[in-house]
């Protein structure tokens, strides 16, 4: 079974903070995703990557970027967390077939980030 | 980019009724999955079904690729029905999921 694990369930955190949001999965998937949720939005992509040290913006990078050192861990970074950061964050993964596109994507758990 | 519109926004059922959901989208997509959301959070995958049918117990899902929607079939539903179901089609790059807004699903006993 394919697993993905975000390293926390809940997070509270201090406006102006540096937050990591860490995302591990274990079957060698090169893509890995990063949304976040908020009530009536659905989840949103804020970035994704295909490979080692590579990223894409999704639909609303601002206010974050991400690091992809090693294939199967993707961290998000709040560089300075504001109030309205405050959301569900979900880590996904999945395989990039041969014609480019992706196979069924797998998600953690979630984090709960409230910044105060 | 896509647009996904999931219908009906919130669905009350009785235990062991039967319901449809519906995803529309806007463009042309090449794969489209089904997840429930459970109350801790957790997207579990339902259906991963680009066209044609599939079935796993009581539900099954269709999408009619040609035709821009996908639907999700629960029958007998039971109290852990509950949650929210999103669609979610693959972006025209093939490179990411594009989520709807979701059906809320409440199952009562």
């Amino acid at each position: 079974d394919v697993k993905v694990t975000q390293s926390s369930r809940y997070l509270v955190k201090r406006t102006g903070e540096k937050v990591f949001l860490e995302c591990v999965q274990d079957m060698d998937h090169e893509n890995m995703f990063w949304y976040r949720q908020d009530p009536g939005l659905g989840l949103r992509l804020i970035y994704f990557s295909y490979d080692v040290k590579m990223k894409e913006k999704g639909d609303i990078p601002e206010g974050y970027s991400v690091s992809r050192e090693k294939k199967e861990r993707f961290s998000l970074i709040l560089e300075s967390a504001s109030t309205n950061q405050t959301s569900m964050y979900l880590c996904a993964s999945s395989l990039i077939l041969q014609d480019g596109l992706n196979t069924e994507a797998f998600f953690g758990q979630g984090t709960r980030l409230t910044v105060v | 980019g896509i647009q996904v519109e999931q219908s009906p926004p919130d669905l009350i059922l009785q235990e062991g009724a039967n319901s449809t959901l519906r995803c529309n989208f806007s463009d042309s997509v090449n794969n489209l999955q089904w997840f429930h959301q459970n109350p801790w959070g957790q997207l579990i995958n339902l259906f991963y079904i680009p066209s044609g049918t599939k079935q796993n117990g009581r539900l099954s899902a269709t999408t009619v690729a040609t035709e821009r929607y996908s639907l999700l079939y629960i029958s007998s539903s039971q109290t852990t029905d509950s949650g929210v179901y999103f669609c979610a089609p693959l972006n025209q790059a093939g490179t990411a999921l594009i989520f709807g807004k979701g059906t809320t699903l409440s199952v009562s006993s």
